[in-house]
C-alpha cells in the first residue's frame, strides 16, 4: 500500500528556475493538501483541494500554483524559485471532514 | 496569536518517566483534534485522535478541554523509542474543505 507518494524526494534549484512537485494518493480520498515545514514554524498550508476540480489558497500561497489533475494527483508548481522557498514540502490527503490526514514522505527542496 | 500553540521543548526525560505535553488553540469553532508524531526528517504520522471524553492508547492518554481550548498528551513509562517531535493538530472548516492547523511541535528526548 503506497498511500501518498511524492516525487522527487530531493531537489536543488537555482534562483529563478521552475519545477513541479508531484503528489499521488491511492487512498481514494477527496481532499488533498500541500504544506511546507520550516524550522521553528511548524507545518504551514500552501494550497488545498477539497475535491477534484477545486483548489483554494492556504496560509502561504505566494510564489506557488497548484493543479488537481484528477482525484489521485495534486501537483505544486514553483514558477520562479527563490531562496525563501527552501523548505521541506509535504503532500497530504484526507477523506471525511473530521478525520486525520495522511502524509507523503516529503520533498526536500533547496534553492540556491 | 498563533492558532495552535505548543511549548517547543525540548523535554529531556529518563526512560520510565511520565511526561505531559500541552497545547492551546484559538478557534473555538474547531471540530476535531489530533496528536501526530514526527521523527527526524520523516513525515508526520497520526499518534491518536483526541476526544472530549478523553482517550487512552496503551501508554498514551489524550485529553480535550473545549471550554479552555486546551489539549494534552500524557506519556507514561517513556521508552527510548518515544523520542520524537509531537505535533498538536486542530481541524476546522474553511470554505468547502476541512483544514488541519499544526502547532510547531514539542520535542521529546528520552534518555537512559
Amino acid at each position: 500500500n503506497a498511500g501518498v507518494t511524492q516525487t522527487p524526494k530531493f531537489q536543488v534549484l537555482k534562483t529563478g528556475q521552475s519545477m513541479t512537485l508531484q503528489c499521488a494518493q491511492d487512498m481514494n480520498h477527496n481532499s488533498m493538501y500541500w504544506y511546507r515545514q520550516d524550522p521553528g514554524m511548524g507545518l504551514r498550508l500552501i494550497y488545498y483541494s477539497a475535491s477534484e476540480g477545486t483548489t483554494d489558497k492556504g496560509e502561504v500561497p505566494n510564489g506557488y500554483n497548484v493543479s488537481r489533475l484528477n482525484k489521485r494527483e495534486f501537483s505544486l508548481r514553483l514558477e520562479s524559485a527563490a531562496p525563501s522557498q527552501t523548505s521541506v514540502y509535504f503532500c497530504a490527503c484526507k477523506n471525511y471532514p473530521n478525520t486525520e490526514a495522511f502524509f507523503g514522505q516529503g520533498t526536500r527542496l533547496t534553492v540556491v | 496569536r498563533k492558532e495552535v500553540e505548543q511549548d517547543p521543548g525540548p523535554f529531556n526525560v529518563p526512560e520510565g518517566a511520565t511526561v505531559a505535553f500541552n497545547c492551546t488553540y484559538s478557534n473555538s469553532a474547531s471540530q476535531s483534534f489530533f496528536w501526530y508524531r514526527q521523527d527526524c526528517r520523516k513525515e508526520p504520522k497520526l499518534l491518536m485522535s483526541v476526544y472530549s471524553s478523553g482517550n487512552e492508547d496503551g501508554r498514551f492518554t489524550a485529553q480535550l478541554n473545549r471550554a479552555s481550548q486546551y489539549i494534552s498528551l500524557l506519556i507514561r513509562d517513556s521508552k527510548l523509542s518515544d523520542s520524537a517531535t509531537y505535533l498538536c493538530v486542530v481541524n476546522g472548516r474553511t470554505g468547502t474543505a476541512s483544514k488541519l492547523t499544526f502547532g510547531t511541535g514539542t520535542r521529546l528526548q528520552v534518555t537512559l
